[in-house]
This record gives structure tokens, sequence and C-alpha cells, in this order.
């Protein structure tokens, strides 16, 4: 049961255009979210992230938008680069009952192609 | 200022034996977790650890065990090895907390034959 859900396994964008990457999610309980960046022989690398009573973050070219009333999120980049070319990961965590940590719950990533 | 770093890089075992992964946390980092990243997949979250203690595990079975020592370096070991366990195995670590993020490390690649 994949609680978070990458639907695109792939997406090729232009450069200087905007990417826009899509991350649904099942569980209520989750209430932070993560996105990160993976280039191959490296691990991820933190991108940016919101929590549940927000709907909008932004950092610099990268904002993350949250729509709880669908489980929807996503990450829009402006302009893109051809450095943003890499695997995204959308994650969400949730604090268990007891006071301790679940870990992150990652989606399957969608690789982002940035095209010159 | 040291960033998570991890060994080996690549390790090949054979079904049935154990194996020891290491991690060295960022410095000033006291929270470290360990997952598990197969081939397609998104990373898998297998355990936590925080001032040496295990806070928090995944749906993995009880071969998958770990440990965290003073200075905030760990260990994952994984006994009786399957074939299912070749993946890579990142160590992650934070300051804590919710709004913490986690700071990755390249991995080790573990392959079982």
């Amino acid at each position: 049961d994949q609680q978070v859900k990458q639907n695109s396994p792939s997406l090729s964008v232009q450069e200087g255009r905007i990417s826009i990457l899509n991350c649904d999610y099942t569980n209520s309980m989750f209430d932070y979210f993560l996105w990160y960046k993976k280039y191959p022989a490296e691990g991820p690398t933190f991108l940016i992230s919101i929590s549940s009573i927000k709907d909008k973050n932004e950092d610099g070219r990268f904002t993350v938008f949250l729509n709880k009333s669908a489980k929807h999120l996503s990450l829009h980049i402006v302009p893109s680069q051809p450095g943003d070319s890499a695997v995204y990961f959308c994650a969400a965590r949730r604090v268990d009952s007891g006071g301790g940590a679940d870990g992150l719950t990652f989606g399957k990533g969608t690789h982002l192609i940035i095209q010159p | 200022e040291t960033g998570v770093t991890q060994s080996p890089t690549h390790l090949i075992k054979t079904r049935g034996q154990q194996v020891t992964l290491r991690c060295s946390s960022q410095s000033g980092h006291n929270t470290v977790s360990w997952y598990q990243q197969a081939l397609g997949q998104g990373p898998q979250f297998i355990f936590q650890y925080y001032r040496e203690e295990e806070n928090g595990r995944g749906n993995f079975p009880p071969r998958f065990s770990g440990l965290q020592f003073p200075n905030y370096s760990s260990e994952l070991n994984v006994n009786a090895l399957e074939l299912d366990d070749s993946a890579l195995y990142l160590c992650a670590s934070s300051l804590g907390g919710l709004g913490s993020p986690l700071h990755f490390g390249n991995g080790t690649r573990l392959t079982v034959t």
C-alpha cells in the first residue's frame, strides 16, 4: 500500500520554462511534507518543506503547494535550469502517538529532464 | 561543516552472511536514521536512533538492527542476508524534531548473491 504516490516516472521540460512535479498521499495523519532531489551516485538532498498548517512555501526558484483537502502537493521550479535535471522525491512524515518518529515515507520519484 | 559519510561505498555478500554498514553523522546532529532504497523505488524507513536508543522503526524484520554511539556515529547490521536485501542503504542525520530535515549520505550499495 503506497501512501505517497508520484504518478509520473519522468518529466521533460524546456530550459527556462516552469517544471511542475506532483505528489499525492493517502494518509491523513501526515502533517509535514518534504521534497528531495537526487543525482546519480549521491544521496538525496533536501530542497524544501511545508507544514500542513500552510498551503504554500517558497524558497528562491522553488515553491511547494499543499492542498490538504485533495491530499495533493506539488513542487514548482521557475525557471528550470539544466542543473535541475535529477530525480525528485516527495516525502511525508507524521509523529506517532508515542511521541517518537515514524521516519519519512517516500514516493518512487520523478525523473526531471531539462532540455536545452 | 562535515556532511554525512558512509562506508563502505559498495559491498558484495553471500546469502546467509551478516553485514555491518557504518555512518558518521553531520556535525552537531543527534538523530540518525537508516533507509533502504531498492532499484526503482523510493527510500524506505528502517529505523531511527536518538541519544543511542531506537525511537522509531519501519516495517523491517528484527534481523535488521542498529547502534548509535556517543559521538552520534551509527551502524546498521543485517543478519542472515537474503537476495532481496540487495539495495542502496542510506544513512541520514538531523537535529531531531518534526521540522528538522534529514541530511543523507551517499549510501552503501549492497549486493547479495
